[in-house]
Formats: structure tokens, C-alpha cells, sequence
């Protein structure tokens, strides 16, 4: 059975601060890398995506990619209240046909 | 169009009977994907379409649902004789196929079964 785990939360941070979130996966196979964030109420809206060992930065999103320890971390600086949603990690598995298997994901609370 | 387009947006259906969802995915995206998610939980993968093959069904929870895509464009997902654990929101995602293109989701439908 191929899982991506993630930490449920609640992650609280206070405004300004970087927030940290962090998912695992066990099927080496796995080739690609996505976070989603998710408002309650609404449909996930990809924000990053990464394939390859390293950081990957666009804007206050940082996405990091460990193949070795199979562990794909999001981090968010200059936390905003605006960010406080629901975060999904994905993983895309050689001969899954491209399906994305999701996180149960981290629900994180910026405080003003 | 611009988006994936799911309709209807909310259905309230008695215990029993059959409903109808549809998607309209992005023009040019050639994999469309159903989900659901029940209140509180995480993504259910449902089915897979690449094109109007359905190459991946092993998330379909039972031969009461069922799914097409015509075209190779709209799909539509048909639950029979609905139960009440069939209450959740239906999410219809399209992408290019391949690793490295993430899903885009539509606004999807929020079943409630009575």
C-alpha cells in the first residue's frame, strides 16, 4: 500500500513566522511532488510542485525534496493569517498511471 | 474553459435513488481524475480517465457507481441506489498526463444522501 503520512495539526504560528510542514512517503518508485493547500469549504489549489533532490523556492513557499530519507517538507515564510488552511502533500508513482495519492493533511492556524 | 467545471454544486437526494455528477474538465487536459472526500477526511481516489479509457477503477467503493467520459472531454459519475454513506463531496481533477503536472480541481459537488 503506498502512504504518504503527514502530521494532522493543528500547526499554530504566529503572524510572521515560518511555518514548517513536513510529509512522508513509502514507495521509492515515487517520481513527483506536490503541496496543496486547502480552505475550508473549498477544493485543493496546487501551490508548489518538485521533482527533483533540493529546494525548490517560489515567492514565501519554499518546498524541499529528500529522496534518500523519502520526506518532502513545505515551508512558508512570512506567515500570513491568509495561509491558515488545510496543506496536502501528493506523491505521483511510476505506474500508478499518474494518479496522486494524498496526504490526510496538516491544518495549519496563523494567529494575528 | 478556463477551469474544471462540476455541476451541480449541491444535491440533496433520498436514500435509494440515483444521481448524476458531471465534470468538465480544462480544454487539452487528457487525464481527468475523481475523488471524493467525506467530511473531516482526506482525498478517496474513485477513477481514472486518460482520455475516454478508464485504465484505473480501482477506487470505485462499489457496482453502484460507475463513470464515462465521452469525447475525451466531460465525464460523468452515476451512483445507483444511493446510501447515506455516499454522502460527501465529489472532487473532479484534470491535468496533462504525465509525472510532472499537478492535478487542477474543480469546485466539486457536495452529495447529501436522506
Amino acid at each position: 500500500q503506498k502512504e504518504v503520512e503527514q502530521n494532522s495539526g493543528p500547526l499554530s504560528v504566529p503572524e510572521g513566522a515560518i511555518a514548517s510542514l513536513n510529509c512522508t512517503y513509502s514507495d521509492r518508485g515515487s517520481q513527483s511532488f506536490f503541496w496543496y493547500r486547502q480552505y475550508s469549504g473549498k477544493s485543493p489549489e496546487l501551490i508548489m510542485f518538485i521533482y527533483s533532490n533540493g529546494d525548490k523556492e517560489d515567492g514565501r513557499f519554499t518546498a524541499q525534496l529528500n529522496k534518500a530519507s523519502q520526506y518532502v517538507s513545505l515551508l512558508i515564510r512570512d506567515s500570513q493569517p491568509s495561509d491558515s488552511a488545510t496543506y496536502l502533500c501528493a506523491v505521483k508513482t511510476t505506474g500508478s498511471n499518474y494518479k496522486l495519492t494524498f496526504g490526510k493533511g496538516t491544518l495549519l492556524t496563523v494567529n494575528p | 474553459g478556463a477551469g474544471v467545471s462540476q455541476s451541480p454544486s449541491n444535491k440533496v437526494t433520498e436514500k435509494g435513488k440515483d444521481v448524476e455528477l458531471r465534470c468538465d474538465p480544462i480544454s487539452g487536459h487528457t487525464a481527468l481524475y475523481w475523488y471524493r472526500q467525506s467530511l473531516g477526511q482526506g482525498l478517496e481516489f474513485l477513477i481514472y480517465f486518460q482520455g475516454n479509457s478508464a485504465p484505473d477503477k480501482s477506487g470505485l467503493p462499489s457496482d453502484r457507481f460507475s463513470a464515462e467520459r465521452t469525447g475525451g472531454s466531460v465525464s460523468t459519475l452515476t451512483i445507483q441506489r444511493t446510501q447515506q454513506e455516499d454522502s460527501a463531496v465529489y472532487l473532479c481533477a484534470s491535468s496533462f498526463p504525465g509525472a510532472n503536472y499537478g492535478y487542477t480541481f474543480g469546485s466539486g459537488t457536495r452529495l447529501t444522501v436522506v
